[in-house]
């Protein structure tokens, strides 16, 4: 599967939009984009996925540029309870091991 | 269950001592996983099953460490002759295995603290 690469660590204040990239340059044509949180003592949660068009739900959107070689997952309105380390994982098919980088961790202030 | 059942939460071991950590997974999720996560470092891959296909045990990083899955349903990871280097979190995950996933579901994972 594809490696990405993601910023170490990020702030936000609470109540903005949190942008968080990911660049997947030599992802292929049939890996998906995932995005994945992990609140401290807790296990990694998912968020988000996409092949080639944005995506949107109930927790964030994601937007995958058109050679699919970055993305960003957006966090609308940031509160606190999102400070977590974000980690976006490109994957083939479904069932394959997921592979954990390093990940951006948020932190969103008051 | 609605979720990725672990247990114990916590494990307290003496050094030496063998430990068994299960791991319940949604129903009818055939792939299960398990990572192991050291404090203040990333995810760490340790074994994959997926149906009735031999495991990926690639990740193991020693042969004190074994995992069973009965079927499609539970799992147990056993670490023998534990040592201080094994105190960490491990988190175990599941998800179906065909055409688009929606990503895995993890546990809240096993404490283990190896004194």
């Amino acid at each position: 599967d594809a490696k990405t690469t993601q910023p170490t660590s990020m702030d936000c204040a609470e109540g903005r939009a949190a942008n968080l990239p990911c660049n997947h340059s030599t992802i292929s044509g049939n890996e998906y984009v995932y995005w994945y949180r992990q609140i401290h003592s807790q296990g990694p949660q998912y968020i988000i996925h996409g092949l080639k068009n944005n995506e949107t739900n109930e927790m964030a959107s994601l937007i995958i540029t058109e050679d699919r070689k970055s993305s960003t997952l957006i966090l609308p309105h940031a509160t606190l309870r999102d400070t977590a380390v974000y980690y976006c994982i490109v994957r083939g098919n479904a069932g394959n091991m997921l592979t954990f980088g390093g990940g951006t961790r948020l932190m969103v202030k008051p | 269950g609605a979720g990725v059942s672990q247990s114990p939460s916590n494990k307290v071991t003496e050094k030496g001592k063998d430990v068994e950590l299960r791991c319940d997974p949604i129903s009818g999720h055939t792939a299960l996983y398990w990572y192991r996560q050291r404090l203040g470092q990333g995810l760490e891959f340790l074994i994959y099953f997926q149906g009735n296909s031999a495991p990926d045990k690639s990740g193991l990083p020693s042969d004190r460490f074994s995992a069973e899955r009965t079927g499609e349903s539970v799992s147990t990871l056993t670490i023998q002759r534990t040592q201080q280097e094994d105190s960490a979190v491990y988190l175990c995950a599941s998800t179906h295995s065909w055409g688009e996933d929606y990503g895995y579901t993890f546990g809240s994972g096993t404490r283990l603290t190896v004194v």
